[in-house]
């Protein structure tokens, strides 16, 4: 069964560092590019981070560039979100997305096919 | 950075009735980077729908996506029980993924 396992969040204080892991079975870990994405208390989905399937391209969003730093360790089918500086609105559940680059024709897609339940991140004091 | 903007923002409706989501883009979205998500409390985020037509793997037939440029659509042909949930719309462009707000689908 294809399975992303999302672990490592918790309550942390603002300031403060935490790393987020999502554990890989099921598919070839590798061979995927994926993203980390939260949702906020009452809020809808947002994008945090990508990293390609071999980790020559990252991207993030604007509200965690240089805070938070994207990456992925293949032989323990394993990616990774290490957030410093936490800020209250980083208070979230983080999900881990397998992410589908795929060329048919002329064509490109991009989507996120497979997604963990989820870790709870909040910052508070 | 592109917007996407759903309505309603939420939908009252019974099982069996039809359901119509709305995606409107600020900017031209190209369609094969037009996906729908569903979230339900607790669960994980689930792929419906890619490309803006495609339906992904094991996604029921009554669940249908079209559109192009800057309007997209989700519709639900008729409403089972277990498809009261949140609809999300989702678009890659210029090295980053937005999303809508989101659509609630709620019992009547």
């Amino acid at each position: 069964e294809v399975q992303l396992v999302e672990s490592g969040g918790g309550l942390v204080q603002p300031g403060g560092s935490l790393r987020l892991s999502c554990a890989a079975s099921g598919f070839i870990f590798s061979r995927y590019s994926m993203n980390w994405v939260r949702q906020a208390p009452g809020k809808g989905l947002e994008w945090v981070s990508y990293i390609s399937s071999s980790s020559n391209i990252i991207y993030y969003a604007d509200s965690v560039k240089g805070r938070f730093t994207i990456s992925r360790d293949d032989a323990k089918h394993s990616l990774y979100l290490q957030m410093n500086s936490l800020r209250a609105d980083d208070t979230a559940v983080y999900y881990c997305a397998r992410t589908i680059i795929a060329v048919a024709g002329s064509l490109y897609y991009y989507y996120m096919d497979v997604w963990g339940k989820g870790t709870a991140v909040t910052v508070s004091s | 950075e592109i917007v996407l903007t759903q309505s309603p923002g939420t939908l009252s409706l019974s099982p069996g009735e039809r359901a119509t989501l709305s995606c409107r883009a600020s900017q031209s979205v190209t369609s094969s980077y037009l996906a729908w998500y569903q979230l339900k409390p607790g669960q994980a985020p689930r792929l419906l729908i890619y490309g803006a037509s495609s339906r992904a793997t094991g996604i029921p037939d009554r669940f249908s996506g079209s559109g192009s440029g800057t309007d997209f659509t989700l519709t639900i042909s008729r409403l089972e029980p277990e498809d009261f949930a949140v609809y999300y719309c989702q678009q890659y462009g210029s090295s980053s993924w937005t999303f809508g707000q989101g659509t609630k689908v709620e019992i009547k």
